[in-house]
């Protein structure tokens, strides 16, 4: 078992609809996920960045996770064509590597 | 705030032949990571620079991979021999270790194509 898991899609969904990417894990030493975003040819960008359990929200994005079912999610909101790439999730316990999901590539279609 | 940059963007060679890929970090950033992308995969970490020591090199192939941090800025990586499976995107990334934020900030990449 990979120690992040992550559908690899692709999603395809309609200009402003409510998007949600899902990640499990299962390093139970894991403390900080993270969000990436990565569009074509470019490198990965952080989009969110969370401490532990609990929900963080940062615009139209809500990241929030779960240690007890070690599951990590992403929702969108008024999803855009500009959102569409590929979001890769990752783990890390802090002073271990960052351990990435294979990402999810999302169409967002006007 | 310039960001990471790598050279070359592309690169494509025989299988056998070497390759070298360049990455200048961040300004004062210390932490450098250098990683392998596999279309399809999510990045995997090759090697973590911190200043111009080696904090981890477990996953790198050390046959044929090799990787300097020299005055603890610039990196290169390189293959020697690269083989088919070598085809991936080798993308760098640096971190600030001075301040609470655990932001790693990538550079573009450099696609690889081995024939």
């Amino acid at each position: 078992q990979k120690e992040v898991e992550q559908d690899p899609g692709p999603l395809s969904v309609p200009e402003g609809a409510i998007v949600s990417l899902n990640c499990t894990y299962s390093n139970s030493a894991f403390q900080y996920f993270m969000w990436y975003r990565q569009y074509s040819r470019k490198g990965p960008e952080l989009l969110m960045y969370t401490y532990s359990s609990g929900n963080k929200e940062d615009g139209r994005f809500t990241a929030q996770v779960d240690k007890s079912s070690k599951y990590i999610s992403l929702f969108i909101r008024d999803s855009q064509p500009s959102d569409s790439a590929t979001y890769l999730c990752a783990g890390t316990s802090g002073n271990t590597p960052l351990v990435f999901g294979k990402g999810t590539r999302l169409s967002v279609i006007a | 705030e310039a960001g990471v940059a790598q050279s070359p963007r592309y690169k494509i060679i025989e299988k056998r032949q070497s390759v070298a890929f360049w990455c200048n970090p961040i300004s004062g950033h210390a932490t450098l990571y250098w990683y392998q992308q596999i279309l399809g995969q999510g990045p995997k970490l090759l090697i973590q620079f911190q200043n111009n020591g080696v904090v981890d090199d477990s996953q790198l192939p050390k046959d044929r991979f090799s990787a300097e941090r020299l005055k603890g800025v610039d990196s290169t990586l390189k293959i020697q021999p690269a083989k088919l499976e070598d085809s991936a995107v080798y993308l760098c990334a640096s971190r600030d270790t001075r301040g609470s934020t655990d932001t790693q900030y990538f550079g573009p990449g450099t696609r690889l194509t081995v024939l």
